[in-house]
């Protein structure tokens, strides 16, 4: 059973570009988070997604940043015109969709790691 | 705004030592969890506590979940070198799902 799927898992843009982190989730998860986690810091909550829902979107920046999570195929979270304070690890987490026996526990992906030159 | 805290921030011990690591949070929660990170890695999941009282262990790490102090501790018998990594905890705010808000790591190194 693969576990969640991250690409690409490096990203090096410059300054102006878009950048576009892919994620799948579990085989049976319906709910996907995206955190930013800067050099020796902790991870930050971005944003909650279910299958075409965005559910929770109070951590993404208000300009620049989009997320989705289509009907089918991955999420995306997409920066545009990315600057060098974007330089950061964006992990993608899932869990099970709300019910008896969740625990709540999220699993992470490896990461997508954003260089902005 | 739920705030998380950890200390220390920073932990290097001899191996064959004992240490705690405590977690912080500020507002009402029953589900606290631990992850464990390598340099350069994903979170690994280590523990999920989800009442008062819970005590958790799995080798020489144990958890435990005091929601009425709001306050979790990880503590570490007879460390190795193996166990240096980065320990985060993260709690839910009650009737947010999933949503976790992360404290700001320790990072813990064991020495020889």
């Amino acid at each position: 059973n693969a576990g969640v799927m991250q690409n690409p898992r490096h990203l090096v843009r410059r300054r102006g570009q878009e950048a576009r982190l892919r994620c799948s989730p579990m085989k049976g998860h319906s709910h996907v988070y995206w955190y930013r986690q800067l050099p020796e810091e902790g991870l930050k909550f971005m944003v909650y997604l279910q299958k075409e829902n965005i559910i929770d979107e109070s951590g993404m920046p208000k300009e620049r940043f989009s997320a989705e999570f289509p009907k089918e195929g991955p999420s995306i979270l997409r920066i545009q015109q990315v600057v060098r304070g974007d330089s950061a690890a964006y992990f993608c987490a899932s869990s099970p969709s709300s019910g008896t026996g969740n625990t709540g526990e999220l699993f992470f992906g490896e990461g997508s790691r954003l260089t902005v030159l | 705004e739920l705030k998380v805290e950890q200390n220390p921030l920073f932990l290097s011990m001899q191996e064959g030592k004992n240490y705690t690591i405590y977690c912080n949070y500020s507002t009402t929660s029953d589900r606290l969890y631990w992850y464990r990170q390598d340099p350069g890695k994903s979170l690994e999941s280590l523990f999920v506590l989800l009442s008062n009282g819970a005590v958790k262990q799995e080798g020489r790490l144990m958890a435990s979940l005091d929601t009425k102090a709001r306050l979790s501790t990880l503590h570490i018998t007879a460390a190795v070198h193996d166990l240096s990594a980065t320990y985060f905890c993260a709690v839910s705010r009650t009737g947010t799902a999933s949503k976790l808000t992360f404290g700001t790591g320790t990072r813990l190194q064991v020495t020889l």
